[in-house]
């Protein structure tokens, strides 16, 4: 079964890069049915979509964050990864990575259907 | 500010039937992308829970259901369990922004 584990740093000073990794096991990073992706939830806010990147390195991310998210992909090491520049608390927020999945037969259809358990990024001076 | 609107919270007394709402707009639940619902509990992973006739993982009993009206879909509980007690976002794809967006999450209270 397939299971995602986030990891990196948990406390970052404003204006400093976050950075994580996902580790993706009991499947193939690679395969071709899926993308990977980062979402976020805020303290007392909803889920926000940050970005979902392909095995290939092609990756497209939420225009709300702008040219701050850049994600990578290691196949060699079953992992991706995110990174958000310029941080503020605002960025503050537990940080899920997810496998996307596109219903082929049907363009109406796009969800995420396995999630790793989070990970707490904490911005403050 | 969630692209979904979802209301924050909503409780039922065990056994009963309760129902969690999810607005969107013509750009997204009402352009036809299929809407999707995910159960969590803090700490935990999300789940996927169901999306009603186009996918319903194994394990997620019958008494999930899903319904769709405009720019709007209901996901129904009956039977409730102290178990279903958790968040419940839902999610869908909008055109304009061309990637996935949630709601803010409705809380489930089992009295």
């Amino acid at each position: 079964q397939l299971q995602m584990l986030e990891s990196g740093p948990s406390l970052l000073k404003p204006s400093e890069t976050l950075s994580l990794i996902c580790t993706v096991s009991g499947g193939s990073i690679s395969d071709d049915e899926f993308y990977w992706a980062w979402i976020r939830q805020s303290p007392g806010k909803g889920l926000e979509w940050l970005g979902n990147i392909f095995h290939s390195g092609t990756f497209y991310s939420n225009p709300s964050l702008k040219s701050r998210v850049t994600l990578s992909v290691d196949t060699s090491k079953s992992q991706f990864s995110l990174n958000i520049n310029s941080v503020t608390a605002a960025d503050t927020a537990v940080y899920f990575c997810a496998r996307w999945t596109e219903d082929s037969d049907n363009d109406m259809t796009y969800y995420f259907d396995v999630w790793g358990r989070g990970s707490l990024v904490t911005v403050s001076s | 500010q969630s692209v979904l609107t979802q209301p924050p919270s909503v409780s039922g007394a065990p056994g009963l039937r309760v129902t969690l709402s999810c607005t969107g707009t013509r750009s997204n639940i009402g352009a036809g992308y299929d809407v999707f619902w995910y159960r969590h509990l803090p700490g935990t992973a999300p789940t996927l829970l169901t999306s009603g006739d186009v996918i319903r993982p194994s394990g997620v009993p019958d008494r999930f259901s899903v319904s769709t009206s405009g720019t709007s879909v209901s996901l129904a509980i009956t039977g409730l369990q102290p178990e279903d007690e958790a968040d419940y976002y839902c999610q869908s794809y909008d055109r304009g922004l061309n990637g996935p967006i949630f709601g803010g999450g409705t809380r489930l209270t089992v009295l």
